[in-house]
């Protein structure tokens, strides 16, 4: 089974620049989450959606950060314009959604390591 | 919200000792603990969970034990392995779903 695919796997910019990244999550997963790690901390969860509905994006810096799953499936996490301090590990995780009460394993990809300038 | 405190930061093992990681939480109606294993700059991989009606868990050398009423958890890895070195976080699901995860153990095993 294909796990969680994120890309880019790296990605470089200058500060003020836009740039997205991309998750697949594991077939079959409703729930996907995207996380913010910095260097030597645990990831910090920016949205969690639930098929095609964000039901928890209290902690996305909604100024310049967006994100959407249009059908259900693949999400983008787009910054704009990004920070220097947006260089961080964005990581998206998946789980099967269908268990309540919030005991859900959840399964994470690669991550994208962005460097801002 | 939930807080999830762990200790230590760093944790140094001779190859063949056991390694043990401790972490506490806020909110009681917690019911959710996993534990992940991060190699550098490899993704979070889940090695063990527990659920809130269970105390303890073991898989192999790894193993996970629950106290409600403290309100803690512990990783416990015996018999460790140069490959067991790299950081392990705990968390806990909040009684809204939500994964709140420590800040991370650094563990060295040495040969």
């Amino acid at each position: 089974e294909a796990g969680v695919v994120q890309s880019p796997r790296y990605k470089i910019i200058e500060k003020k620049q836009p740039v997205a990244f991309w998750c697949n999550p594991i077939s079959g997963h409703n729930t996907l989450y995207w996380y913010l790690q910095n260097l030597g901390q645990g990831p910090e969860l920016l949205i969690r959606y639930e098929n095609e509905e964000a039901v928890d994006d209290s902690q996305l810096p909604k100024d310049r950060f967006s994100a959407e799953r249009l059908k259900g499936v693949d999400s983008t996490l787009k910054i704009q314009p990004a920070e220097l301090g947006d260089s961080a590990v964005y990581l998206c995780a998946s789980s099967l959604g269908k268990r309540t009460g919030g005991d859900e394993t959840q399964y994470f990809g690669p991550g994208t390591r962005l460097l801002v300038l | 919200g939930e807080n999830v405190e762990q200790h230590p930061s760093t944790l140094s093992v001779q190859e063949g000792d056991s390694a043990v990681i401790k972490c506490t939480y806020s909110d009681s109606a917690s019911n959710y603990f996993p534990w992940y294993k991060q190699e550098l700059g490899k993704r979070p991989q889940l090695i063990i969970d527990i659920r809130s009606n269970v105390g303890e868990k073991k898989d192999q050398r790894i193993a996970v034990t629950l106290n409600k009423t403290a309100k803690h958890f512990s990783l416990h890895i015996t018999e460790t392995q140069p490959e067991d070195s790299a950081v392990y976080f705990c968390a806990a699901a909040d009684s809204w779903g939500k994964l709140q995860f420590g800040a991370g153990t650094q563990v060295v095993v040495t040969p």
